[in-house]
């Protein structure tokens, strides 16, 4: 079993919708959670990352942990176009010599 | 603006060839990582270096060795390029402190044939 698991998708919807991405982790280690995004072409960037549990909301992204479920959320509100990418999930355990683990990426299209 | 570079965005070796890919960051940062990129399986690390001379392997380390002489260069050999390392790889950098926020170059795409 991968410590993260993360459905490939692709996933396609019409813009203004409302996009959820989601991730499952075996490890109770992780409390690190962050999402990247990578365009076609591109080396993946950091959106947003979560210490421990909760909610961070930054623009019309927000990210959600559940630590209790092993479970990590990023919705999208309002999806434009431009937001058509592949999002990986990643966690770690810490912020010295741990390991980041990343999912595998979810292919997002967001139609017109 | 925060910038990792790599040598080559497409590359064509042969198997048994020994390659070099080459990455430079611009932010002084104290950590340096190399990932491979395949489809279904995500990023996986191959090695990474928190410091000039020090590595550490990653998960997939077999094939590959590193080496970083300045703080701003991480070096990835191929000692003996084989089919199965056709994949794209991907350097990354990070604070010491932060290494939950790294920062991607663009990737090489490495073709083995």
């Amino acid at each position: 079993q991968k410590e993260v698991e993360q459905d490939p998708g692709p996933l396609s919807v019409p813009e203004g919708a409302i996009v959820s991405l989601n991730c499952t982790y075996s490890n109770s280690a992780f409390q690190y959670f962050m999402w990247y995004r990578q365009y076609s072409r591109k080396g993946p960037e950091l959106l947003m990352y979560t210490y421990s549990s909760g909610n961070k909301e930054d623009g019309r992204f927000t990210a959600q942990v559940d630590k209790s479920s092993k479970y990590i959320s990023l919705f999208i509100r309002d999806s434009q176009p431009s937001d058509s990418a592949t999002y990986l999930c990643a966690m770690s355990a810490g912020t010295g010599g741990f390991k980041t683990i990343f999912g595998a990426g979810t292919r997002l299209f967001v139609k017109a | 603006d925060v910038k990792v570079t790599q040598s080559s965005r497409y590359l064509v070796k042969r198997t048994g060839e020994k390659v070099f890919l080459e990455c430079v960051q611009d932010m002084d940062h104290e950590n340096m990582f190399w990932y491979r990129q395949d489809p279904g399986l995500g990023l996986r690390l191959i090695y990474f270096s928190y410091d000039v001379k020090m590595k550490e392997k990653g998960d997939i380390p077999e094939g590959y060795s590193v080496s970083r002489e300045k703080k701003e260069r991480f070096s990835l050999i191929l000692e003996s390029a084989s089919t199965n390392q056709t994949s794209m790889y991907l350097c990354a950098s990070s604070t010491g402190d932060s290494a939950y926020e790294q920062y991607f170059g663009p990737g090489t795409r490495l073709t083995v044939t």
